[in-house]
């Protein structure tokens, strides 16, 4: 079945280090997969995509990294910052017409 | 702030009453998907409209429906409401054939009690 889930549903992390958020797909039809930043009474605002015939992309502090062999996708923010505390969901992009989201993995920056 | 508007921001109704939630799309979108988003989960693709017609849809009951209008916002309908529905609704305006440009609204959160 078609599904994406997270290993982590809570990350904590000290503010300036490097986080590591990872994600599960099953559904070897995917063409890309994208990571979404959730704010608390906000909509998923998006963060980096990228296509199953990249490995690696790399935008402003974030790189997504992709897996195929273990259908694995992960998201590391370099510097992590207060501001960068939110909910961060993985989705799968089976058509064109929909996106599949995994449960989500909260991350809590500390001082 | 993506340009994507939704109402009520949040509703509170009671069991087997029915519900309407709107959205706005962002300028230049023509495509509009709906998403339930119940407390602690992602987000469960609902359907999808474009040009005024639903264009996929995902594992909800028939008693959830929409409508897209000529200005391309939509309406989600949902009747005989029941507990489990009690979450928060998004909508994504997007351009046809761009799924990763799909811009959140900021939800409706609808409590069924």
């Amino acid at each position: 079945g078609e599904s994406v889930g997270l290993h982590l549903p809570t990350l904590s992390v000290q503010e300036g280090d490097n986080s590591i958020i990872n994600c599960a797909y099953s559904n070897s039809a995917s063409d890309y997969f994208i990571w979404y930043k959730q704010e608390s009474g906000k909509g998923p605002q998006f963060i980096i995509d990228i296509r199953s015939n990249m490995d690696k992309r790399q935008g402003q502090r974030v790189t997504v990294l992709l897996n195929k062999t273990v259908k694995h996708l992960s998201l590391q923010i370099a510097a992590t910052q207060p501001g960068d505390s939110a909910v961060y969901f993985c989705a799968e992009n089976v058509n064109t017409d929909k996106l599949i989201f995994g449960t989500g993995t909260r991350l809590q920056v500390f001082p | 702030e993506t340009g994507v508007t939704q109402s009520p921001t949040h509703l509170i109704k009671t069991r087997g009453q029915q519900v309407t939630l709107r959205c706005s799309s962002q300028s230049g979108h023509n495509t509009v998907s709906w998403y339930q988003q119940a407390l602690g989960q992602g987000p469960q693709f609902i359907f999808q409209y474009y040009r005024e017609e639903e264009n996929g849809r995902g594992n909800f009951p028939p008693r959830f429906s929409g409508l897209q209008f000529p200005n391309y916002s939509s309406e989600l309908n949902v009747n005989a409401l029941e507990l489990d529905d009690s979450a928060l609704y998004l909508c994504a305006s997007s351009q046809a054939g761009q799924p990763k440009e799909q811009y959140f609204g900021p939800g409706t959160r609808l409590t069924v009690t």
